[in-house]
């Protein structure tokens, strides 16, 4: 157990519709970041957020948005769904910003049908 | 932009045979880390290297830093049914991202 967990674990939806995925990162972590991870791309970073506020973005879709709360669990917002964005969706956490130990929740996986 | 290329892509062994797979970048990498990620699960970080030439362990698995700061290897000796799973490398990139190799796929005949 990483101490990062991630809900929901499975999500089914439709075509058109928006999502919102949740992150707690592990105790003491400041840094969350995103991936998305399908069969063809492997593990893809989308955004970071470091103390509440956005610090670096990767290929992250103009439909999708993140941010982190006070408490600093994060949220992914996915939006205007489409089949492709079919995925496992991961958060990560580190205790810095540039501290490259990152840990992994069990991920969402996300079924757009 | 920067990458990282494992190899192989996959390997089926057999139960107690040592496993060797690495991770290659034509840039120079300053940390190397080593993940497993089991079916549906998340990765999980098995070692971090920072120092060229580093060689260390964790438990059956070994990994070393490379000198050139280019490459990286994992072994795993002595395999068993629970080292199944997706191994990837990875790495922070020149702009501080963290970029992941697409992994070896590792799978153990009993």
């Amino acid at each position: 157990d990483s101490g990062v967990t991630q809900t929901p674990k499975h999500l089914i939806t439709a075509t058109g519709q928006r999502v919102t995925l949740r992150c707690s990162p592990r105790s003491g972590d400041l840094s969350v970041y995103w991936y998305q991870q399908s069969l063809d791309q492997g593990l893809q970073f989308l955004i970071q957020y470091y103390n509440g506020e956005e610090r670096a973005k990767g290929n992250i879709l103009e439909r999708f948005s993140a941010q982190q709360f006070p408490d600093l669990h994060s949220e992914l917002n996915l939006s205007s769904l489409e089949l492709g964005d079919s995925a496992l969706y991961f958060c990560a956490s580190s205790v810095e910003t540039n501290y490259n130990e990152q840990f992994f929740g069990p991920g969402t996986r996300l079924t757009v049908l | 932009g920067q990458q990282l290329n494992q190899s192989p892509q996959s390997m089926f062994i057999q139960e107690g045979e040592d496993v060797s797979m690495n991770c290659t970048s034509s840039s120079i990498f300053n940390t190397w880390l080593w993940y497993k990620q089991d079916p549906g699960e998340g990765p999980v970080l098995l070692i971090a290297l920072y120092k060229a030439g580093e060689l260390t362990s964790n438990g059956r698995l070994t990994a070393q830093f490379g000198i050139t700061r280019k490459d990286s290897f994992l072994n795993i000796s002595a395999s068993i049914p629970s080292d199944v799973g997706i191994y990837f490398c990875a790495g922070p990139s020149n702009t501080g991202k963290l970029i992941f190799g697409q992994g070896t796929t590792l799978q153990v005949k009993p």
